[in-house]
């Protein structure tokens, strides 16, 4: 079975450009989160959807950051006016629903976005 | 201000010995405690987890051990084999609302040398 995939794997940019970083879940988990990962740091929650809708998108760091799940199952992170410190790896992962507090999350490969 | 704390960035262990890697925790909310595992250019993927209700979990060469009174979780890998080396992260979750939010340390690198 297919596991969670995210497009492109990397993504090199120019500072304030506008780029798209898509997530395709496992099908059937409703629970979808974005987390970003730093140089040298763990990853960090940005937001997460149960279905359609953004349930929490507390971790998002500006209003630069947006994103969207229209269907209940790919999502779209989207940045517009890039900055060279949103440089990272953004990673997005799955669950089966996220009411219980023992759901796994399964992670994607991420993507590599370069800000130059 | 960092909730989870891996104080080792690396580690090195000879193949067949034990790894230790140790994590910290300051929220007394958190309650279910994970390691994931990374290899380069890939994702995290789950590893072991503990309940805040027990203080030992055991899958195979892996066990996690918890003590909560310390805010104190290690992952013991016994015996250490070259594929693990990798990144290993602590993960904590809490019961409360934002339940669903993983919060991570900054990893430790584990390198088993054969």
């Amino acid at each position: 079975g297919a596991g969670v995939s995210q497009t492109p794997s990397n993504k090199v940019t120019e500072k304030g450009k506008y780029v798209e970083l898509r997530c395709d879940p496992i099908s059937g988990h409703t629970a979808l989160y974005w987390y970003r990962q730093s140089l040298g740091q763990g990853p960090e929650f940005l937001i997460y959807f149960q279905g359609t809708g953004a349930a929490d998108d507390s971790g998002l760091p500006n209003d630069r950051f947006f994103a969207v799940r229209p269907e209940g199952s790919v999502s779209t992170l989207k940045i517009q006016r890039t900055e060279r410190g949103d440089s990272a790896v953004y990673l997005c992962a799955s669950s089966l629903t996220a009411s219980t507090l023992y759901n796994e999350q399964f992670f994607g490969p991420g993507t590599r976005l370069t800000v130059l | 201000d960092q909730q989870v704390k891996q104080n080792s960035p690396s580690l090195s262990v000879q193949e067949g010995r034990i790894s230790i890697l140790n994590c910290d925790y300051t929220n007394s909310m958190f309650d279910y405690f994970l390691w994931y595992k990374k290899y380069p250019a890939e994702g995290p993927t789950f590893l072991i987890s503990i309940s805040s209700i027990k203080d030992k979990n055991e899958d195979g060469r892996f066990t996690v051990f918890l003590n909560k009174s310390a805010k104190h979780l290690s992952l013991h890998i016994v015996p250490s084999q070259p594929g693990d080396s990798a990144v290993y992260f602590c993960a904590a979750k809490g019961s409360g609302a934002g339940s669903y939010q993983l919060t991570f340390g900054k990893g430790t690198k584990l390198s088993v040398i054969p």
